[in-house]
C-alpha cells in the first residue's frame, strides 16, 4: 500500500537558518504529493503541492520537487522566520476508485528561535 | 476565505457514550472526508463521502461508525459506543473536485477524549 515516511523530529533552527525537511514515499501508480502545515490551534493547511514528476511547488518561501527516482518531497526553506514554526506533514493522494485520500507522513515539529 | 468549520472543538465522553462530531464543509464542495490524529501517530484516514454515499472507508471505520450529510451543509461523524482507543483529534475535510491533485481543506479539528 501507499506510504508517507518523515525524518524524525522535532526540528529547532535560529531565525534565517536553512531548512530541508525530508519525505520519501511509496506509492503505486501516479500519486500526488503535497506538504501540509499546522499552525498552533489550527487546522491542517495546504502549503505546496506537485502533481507529477519533476514538478517544484512553491508557497511562502517553501518549495519542494517531486522527484520520482529517489521518491522524495523534500520540503526546504532558505531562510526560516519565527512565524514558520508549526507541525510539518507530508502526504500523498492517489486516486482510488470514485476519489482520492491522502496518506500521511507522521509530521514534524519546526521551532524556530529569534 | 471559506473555511471548513468543526464542533465542538474539544469533546469528553465516557467510555461507551455516542458522541456525534460535526462539521459544515465549504459550500459548493461536493467530497467529505474525516481523518484522525492519534496523538503522537499519523493522520489517518477514516473514511469519504459523495452523493450521499460512502465513497471509500479504512478498516478503522467499523460499525461503529457513520458518517452523514442530513442537511445541505452538515457532514456528521458518529461513534455508537466509544471506547478508550477512540480518543484522537478528528479531523474533516472537503474537496471541490476527486482527483488525486485535488486539494483537500481542513478544518481546525475536534479533539475526543473518551475516559
Amino acid at each position: 500500500g501507499n506510504s508517507v515516511t518523515q525524518m524524525e523530529g522535532p526540528v529547532t533552527l535560529s531565525e534565517e537558518a536553512f531548512l530541508t525537511i525530508n519525505c520519501t514515499y511509496t506509492a503505486t501508480g501516479y500519486p500526488s504529493l503535497f506538504w501540509y502545515v499546522q499552525y498552533p490551534g489550527e487546522g491542517l493547511q495546504l502549503l505546496l503541492k506537485a502533481t507529477k514528476a519533476d514538478d517544484k511547488g512553491s508557497n511562502k518561501g517553501f518549495e519542494a520537487t517531486y522527484r520520482k527516482e529517489t521518491t522524495s518531497f523534500h520540503l526546504e526553506k532558505g531562510s526560516v522566520q519565527v512565524s514558520d514554526s508549526a507541525v510539518y506533514f507530508c502526504a500523498l493522494s492517489a486516486l482510488t476508485g470514485a476519489n482520492s485520500k491522502l496518506t500521511f507522513g507522521k509530521g514534524i515539529t519546526l521551532s524556530v528561535r529569534p | 476565505e471559506p473555511e471548513v468549520t468543526q464542533t465542538p472543538s474539544h469533546q469528553v465522553t465516557q467510555m461507551g457514550q455516542e458522541v456525534i462530531l460535526r462539521c459544515v464543509p465549504i459550500s459548493n464542495h461536493l467530497y467529505f472526508y474525516w481523518y484522525r490524529q492519534i496523538l503522537g501517530q499519523k493522520v489517518e484516514f477514516l473514511v469519504s463521502f459523495y452523493n450521499n454515499e460512502i465513497s471509500e472507508k479504512s478498516e478503522i471505520f467499523d460499525d461503529q461508525f457513520s458518517v452523514e450529510r442530513p442537511d445541505g451543509s452538515n457532514f456528521t461523524l458518529k461513534i455508537r459506543s466509544t471506547k478508550l482507543e477512540d480518543s484522537a483529534m478528528y479531523f474533516c475535510a472537503s474537496s471541490p473536485l476527486a482527483g488525486a491533485g485535488d486539494t483537500q481543506y481542513f478544518g481546525p479539528g475536534t479533539r475526543l477524549t473518551v475516559l
